[in-house]
């Protein structure tokens, strides 16, 4: 089982729609979530982290994080066709807090 | 300008000869990382230092060495490189100060290809 799981996508949204980006993680005691963002041929940069039950929220950016059913979800509201990257999900387990686990990623298609 | 460099950014090479991709940070980071990206697979952390001299394995570690004798530098060693190590490269560095020890910043990434 992977430690993180992400839908590959594409998933495709209107410009000025809400995109909804879902990560679910396998180990119960996981306590950090890392939101990444990754455009084609380049490095992800981290978007969002969150650490407690419930949403952050950065600009057009919340992240929902609920440990009780082990999922992580990020929200892009009003998107842009600027927004059209993969996001990965990350997470850091109590196992080894000194490691980062990283999904495959979704990739988002804004269309204009 | 805070950076991570990597060097080469892209490297064609056979089967069995001895490689090395450099790794450097200017933002005086106590953590270093290298990953692989696949398709499908995401990024996989190889190997982690925490501090000069001080080194883990990741994930996926065989077939590679890393060496911290400075704080700046973090290289990735490919002794004998197979194909199947033919992959997307990332190096990445944070702080581990409290408040920021989650952020990572990722080099632009080495795209290796062994034949």
């Amino acid at each position: 089982q992977k430690e993180v799981e992400q839908n590959s996508g594409p998933l495709s949204v209107p410009e000025g729609a809400i995109a909804s980006l879902n990560c679910t993680y396998s180990d119960r005691g996981s306590q950090s979530f890392f939101w990444y963002r990754q455009y084609s041929g380049k490095s992800p940069e981290l978007i969002m982290s969150i650490y407690s039950n419930g949403d952050k929220e950065d600009g057009r950016f919340t992240a929902q994080l609920n440990k009780a059913s082990q999922y992580v979800s990020l929200l892009i509201r009003d998107s842009q066709p600027s927004d059209s990257a993969t996001y990965l999900c990350a997470v850091k387990t109590p196992r080894n807090f000194n490691k980062f686990y990283f999904g495959s990623g979704t990739k988002l298609n804004v269309k204009p | 300008e805070a950076q991570v460099t990597q060097n080469p950014r892209y490297l064609i090479t056979v089967t069995g000869k001895k490689l090395t991709v450099t790794c450097s940070q200017n933002m005086n980071h106590e953590y270093m990382s290298w990953y692989r990206q696949d398709p499908g697979l995401g990024l996989r952390q190889i190997y982690y230092s925490m501090n000069v001299e001080v080194t883990d394995k990741g994930d996926v570690p065989e077939g590679y060495k890393v060496s911290r004798k400075e704080k700046r530098n973090f290289p990735l060693i490919l002794e004998s490189p197979s194909p199947n190590q033919t992959s997307l490269y990332f190096c990445a560095s944070s702080s581990l100060l409290a408040s920021s020890t989650d952020t990572q910043y990722f080099g632009p990434g080495t795209r290796l290809t062994v034949l």
